[in-house]
This record gives structure tokens, sequence and C-alpha cells, in this order.
């Protein structure tokens, strides 16, 4: 089974602090992302990655950046969190760069910035 | 634009049929997914389609029709526990790694 592990379920930042979210999964897969999700809103992608040191914006990237130095482990960061990014953001990875292999998410982490 | 439709909620009771209508307006077509989303959950992966026609997989089916833009998600002997929101996903041609998402369908069975 593939598995896709984030480093936290629930986090309280402050305005300003800089947040790193972990997301690792098991199985090689080539292609890690990260969302955000909330309501009315659905799944937003903010970027993604297709290999080491690769990484592709996706639909909302401002305010974030990612580290991708190992294929098993890509890292969401909020570099200055604000209100507006409390969320639930969610990793998930997939096999593979031509074919459509479904993603497999990690639980999610729920992002409250106070 | 890119554009993927789904009604917002559906209300079922337990042991009929329903059916999960995602309509796509997309550059390009190569596949498309359904998902599956309790509260407080991921997604977890239902089916995908590539072709146009059913595919069936236990309760679940999901159908295609490329020409139309249009799929549905069959779910038949509804229970308590597929009370959840339902994700259609559409993967553009070409090498594309994203997915487009719809926004969800969320379904509440009743007993």
């Amino acid at each position: 089974d593939v598995k896709v592990t984030q480093s936290s379920r629930y986090l309280v930042k402050r305005t300003g602090e800089k947040v790193f979210l972990e997301c690792v999964q098991d199985m090689d897969h080539e292609n890690m992302f990260w969302y955000r999700q909330d309501p009315g809103l659905g799944l937003r992608l903010i970027y993604f990655s297709y290999d080491v040191k690769m990484k592709e914006k996706g639909d909302i990237p401002e305010g974030y950046s990612v580290s991708r130095e190992k294929k098993e482990r890509f890292s969401l960061i909020l570099e200055s969190a604000s209100t507006n990014q409390t969320s639930m953001y969610l990793c998930a990875s997939s096999l593979g760069t031509l074919n459509p292999y479904e993603q497999y998410f990690g639980p999610g982490t729920r992002l409250t910035v106070t | 634009g890119q554009n993927i439709d789904q009604p917002t909620e559906m209300t079922a009771t337990e042991g009929a049929i329903v059916q999960i209508n995602c309509t796509y307006q997309t550059s390009g077509f190569n596949g498309l997914f359904w998902y599956q989303q309790h509260a407080g959950e991921a997604p977890t992966f239902l089916s995908y389609n590539v072709l146009d026609g059913l595919e069936e997989k236990g309760r679940f089916s999901s159908f295609l029709s490329r020409s139309k833009g249009y799929s549905y998600l069959l779910l038949k002997e509804l229970q308590m526990k597929d009370s959840a929101s339902y994700l259609c996903a559409v993967k553009g041609a070409g090498n594309n790694r994203k997915l487009i998402w719809g926004l969800g369908t969320s379904l509440a069975v009743n007993p």
C-alpha cells in the first residue's frame, strides 16, 4: 500500500512565523503535490515536483515555497504566515510522468494562523 | 478556460441508487478521475476513465462520454458510510502532471 505521511495533523502558528510542512511518501513516486483545501473553493494546487530539486508553480503559489532534496520528501514552506493561509493542507504523490496515474493523498495538516 | 462542474449537494436514501454528474471543459483530455473524501479526511481514489463507456467496480460505476465532456459516478445499494464528498478531476492532454479538480459533490445518505 502506498503511504503518504504528513508531519502534523494540526498546527497553530502566529502571523509572521515561518512554517514548514513536511510530506513523505514510501513508494518511490516521481511526482509530489501540495494542495490547500478550503470550503467552497475545493482543492487548489500550490506547487508540485516531478523530480528531485525540480518544482513547478501551481495555481496559487504566492506566499509559499517548496523544497525537494530527496525523492521521498516534499516540503512546503510559508515564509511569513498570514491569517489567509489558515487552511487544510494536503500532500499527494503519484507514479510516473506521462501516464495519468492516480494521486495518493496524505492525511492533511490543518493549519491555523492567528 | 478550464472548468469542471458538479452539483454541490445531493441527498439519497440508504439502499437506493444515486448518480453524481460531472461535466468538463478542458484544453485536451487524458483521463477523468473520481475520488471520495469523508469529512476531515484525505481524498481516496475511486475510479479512472479514459475511454468512453462504463467502468464497474463493485457497488460503484463510472461512465465517460468524451464527445459530450460528461461523466457520472453511480453508487448502488447505498450505505450510510457512503456519505462523503465526491470529487471529479480531469487530466489535460500532453505532458501535464496536474489535475483539474471540481469542487466536489457532498452526498448525504439518510436512513
